[in-house]
């Protein structure tokens, strides 16, 4: 079974500053990781995903992770938060190839500062 | 395209009544998945359908029924609401049922049952 660990409910940064959400996951087999953003009163959107290959990944608006399999994460960063960047930010895994199920984190509350 | 579209928005029960929260997707994807929010705890998988005709039962079915009416339309049924699933429902969707398949989220459906 895999699980996700969110550290931190509730992050807040000022405009300009890095952003830093932390992710750990443990999974029994290779994992594929994600991270969604959710604006208020939104659905669930992809920010970006590693399957297989490069364990730096790139996403939209900024947005990058890096999976560490010895420390088991899959932090996201972004090195200058906009006002636009408030939201909830969830880190997901899938545990493999032959697994589908998406097992979530508890979610991350950003709130940026003027 | 409309992507994933869920309705209705909002939607207060009083305990015991039924109703149906719709979902449709109009990206030809197969697989279509039904999950429940709640704070602190991320999202939770209620059913899945894989492909059109089946479904399978996720991590908190108890209480809830599904039809996979067609490719395109997912529902999920309440039949006697309980307070316990005030919630917050989001329908998504992937080309299959696949890991690497990204799921597409709707914008949900927020339920309060009194």
């Amino acid at each position: 079974a895999q699980s996700v660990t969110q550290l931190g409910s509730h992050v807040s940064v000022s405009e300009g500053a890095l952003v830093l959400l932390r992710c750990n996951y443990s999974s029994s087999v290779p994992p594929y990781l994600f991270w969604y953003v959710q604006y208020p009163n939104q659905g669930l959107q992809l920010l970006l995903k590693y399957t297989t290959g490069a364990t730096l990944v790139k996403g939209i608006n900024g947005f990058e992770a890096e999976f560490k399999k010895s420390e088991t994460s899959f932090h996201l960063t972004k090195p200058s938060a906009h006002m636009s960047d408030a939201a909830e930010y969830f880190c997901a895994v899938i545990g493999g190839s032959n697994d589908y199920k998406l097992s979530f984190g508890a979610g991350t509350t950003v709130t940026v500062r003027a | 395209n409309a992507g994933v579209t869920q309705t209705p928005k909002f939607q207060v029960l009083k305990t015991g009544q039924s109703m149906t929260l719709q979902c449709a997707q109009d990206m030809n994807h197969n697989s279509m998945y039904w999950y429940r929010q709640d704070p602190g705890m991320g999202l939770r998988l209620i059913y899945y359908s894989a492909s059109e005709g089946t479904t399978d039962k996720g991590e908190v079915p108890n209480g809830y029924n599904v039809s996979r009416l067609n490719k395109r339309e997912f529902s999920l049924r309440l039949e006697s609401a309980a307070p316990s699933q005030t919630s917050v429902y989001f329908c998504a969707s992937s080309l299959g049922l696949v890991g690497t398949d990204t799921q597409y989220f709707g914008p949900g459906t927020r339920l309060t049952v009194l």
